[in-house]
């Protein structure tokens, strides 16, 4: 069974800390993504990345920063969080071949963050 | 530009009553499209798709047909069940950028 893995399912934080949120996947997928899912709003692309080491701003980046030293792992970066950036937060990874997607993702459970 | 537009929920039915859930998108050439389904706590899971124009996709009785013509990909099943409770996103890609556009999801509820 095909497997993505947030290493957090709740965190509470404050203002100004730094939060990493960690994702791991176990399919061998080139592409890892990260989402903001907030009610009425549906899912937003925050980044997304092909490789190892490269990474694309999604449609919502200011804020956050990601990492991918590891084919398997992408973390998500708040350097400083504010109250705006409290949501659920959904990793995803595909299969992509070429830089084309078969549009199927693959999603973690979610990491929900409360920033006070 | 691109994007993807449902029905407003939640939406409340009956068991086995018959469920549609509309949507509609917005895309230069021709999109592949999709219907996710998040059940309580946890993450998205596809649920069908369709590539190309008068397809259909279909699974766990659901079924959707991509429709050119109107710009539709509407969700339908016969008969829900208590199970089908869920939020529901309807999706697009677009393969000239590989990026999926959701839609704001419909919430389902399923009385007994």
């Amino acid at each position: 069974d095909v497997k993505v893995t947030q290493s957090s399912r709740y965190l509470v934080k404050r203002t100004g800390e730094k939060v990493f949120l960690e994702c791991v996947q176990d399919m061998d997928h080139e592409n890892m993504f990260w989402y903001r899912q907030d009610p009425g709003l549906g899912l937003r692309l925050i980044y997304f990345s092909y490789d190892v080491k490269m990474k694309e701003k999604g449609d919502i980046p200011e804020g956050y920063s990601v990492s991918r030293e590891k084919k398997e792992r992408f973390s998500l970066i708040l350097e400083s969080a504010s109250t705006n950036q409290t949501s659920m937060y959904l990793c995803a990874s595909s299969l992509l071949g070429g830089g084309e997607s078969t549009g199927e993702l693959f999603f973690g459970e979610g990491s929900r963050l409360t920033v006070l | 530009g691109n994007s993807v537009t449902q029905m407003e929920g939640p939406v409340t039915l009956s068991e086995e009553a018959f469920l549609t859930i509309n949507c509609t998108y917005t895309a230069t050439g021709y999109p592949s499209l999709f219907w996710y389904v998040q059940y309580p706590g946890e993450g998205l899971q596809l649920l069908l798709k369709a590539t190309k124009a008068d397809d259909k996709g279909s699974n766990k009785g659901f079924e959707a047909t991509y429709r050119k013509e109107t710009t539709s990909f509407h969700l339908e099943k016969g008969s829900v069940q208590v199970s089908d409770s869920a939020v529901y996103f309807c999706a697009l890609l677009y393969s000239s950028a590989s990026k999926i556009i959701f839609g704001s999801g419909t919430r389902l509820s399923i009385r007994p």
